[in-house]
């Protein structure tokens, strides 16, 4: 079946340092993927995506590149800041008897100390 | 701004008690998800609903767990009897999902359970 799979947390950096969360998936078909974000005390909201090969997904200064050759999905950003504090969760979306159903991984906690 | 709406946020209730969640997919999905968070086993995917039939319930415990569709604007999900171990988060989400066209989820704010 389909899976995903990432780092454990937590992150530890200080402000305006580089992020990296690493993610790679197994799926039987040909899957879109997203990094979502969880924020204390809320759902999760999404972060970024990409539907194919080579795309490259970017928001709030966030980016992943979906890698098929190497089945993965990294998450990066030059310069955290406090804000960015978080869970971090890397998923794919494959289709599914009709459907299409998120698969997602374990979460990554991100702490950023000022 | 189109937003998953889930009541309550937070429940606490005794052991062997009856819980349900509520929720209000996006006008216009046609895909509804139910997942429960924990510490231990992160996100599970309990059930799914495709224009309103569920399609795979099998992450869901069948003895006390069920989840329905009324109508397109509420899911619920129904604990009976409710156990300890049934404390999480439990989320839904909605999203499209067409032959070409296939959104990201949406997901609710959360119900908060604790089973005492």
């Amino acid at each position: 079946g389909d899976s995903v799979t990432q780092m454990e947390g937590p992150v530890t950096l200080s402000e305006e340092a580089f992020l990296t969360i690493n993610c790679t998936y197994t799926a039987t078909g040909y899957p879109s993927l997203f990094w979502y974000v969880q924020y204390p005390g809320e759902g999760l909201q999404l972060l970024l995506k990409a539907t194919k090969a080579d795309d490259k997904g970017s928001n709030k200064g966030f980016e992943a590149t979906y890698r098929k050759e190497t089945t993965s999905f990294h998450l990066e950003k030059g310069s955290v800041q406090v804000s960015d504090s978080a869970v971090y969760f890397c998923a794919l979306s494959d289709r599914r008897g009709g459907s299409y159903i998120p698969t997602f991984g374990r979460g990554t906690s991100l702490i950023v100390h000022p | 701004d189109a937003r998953v709406t889930q009541t309550p946020r937070d429940k606490v209730t005794e052991m062997g008690q009856e819980v349900t969640m509520r929720c209000q997919p996006i006008l216009g999905h046609n895909t509804v998800f139910w997942y429960r968070q924990t510490m231990k086993q992160g996100l599970e995917l309990l059930a799914y609903f495709r224009n309103r039939a569920p399609l795979d319930d099998s992450g869901m415990p069948k003895d006390r767990f069920s989840a329905e569709m009324p109508d397109a604007t509420l899911a619920t999900l129904k604990i009976q009897p409710s156990e300890p171990r049934d404390s999480a988060v439990y989320f839904c989400a909605s999203g499209l999902s067409l032959n070409s066209v296939n959104t990201e989820a949406f997901f609710g704010q959360g119900t908060r359970l604790t089973v005492v």
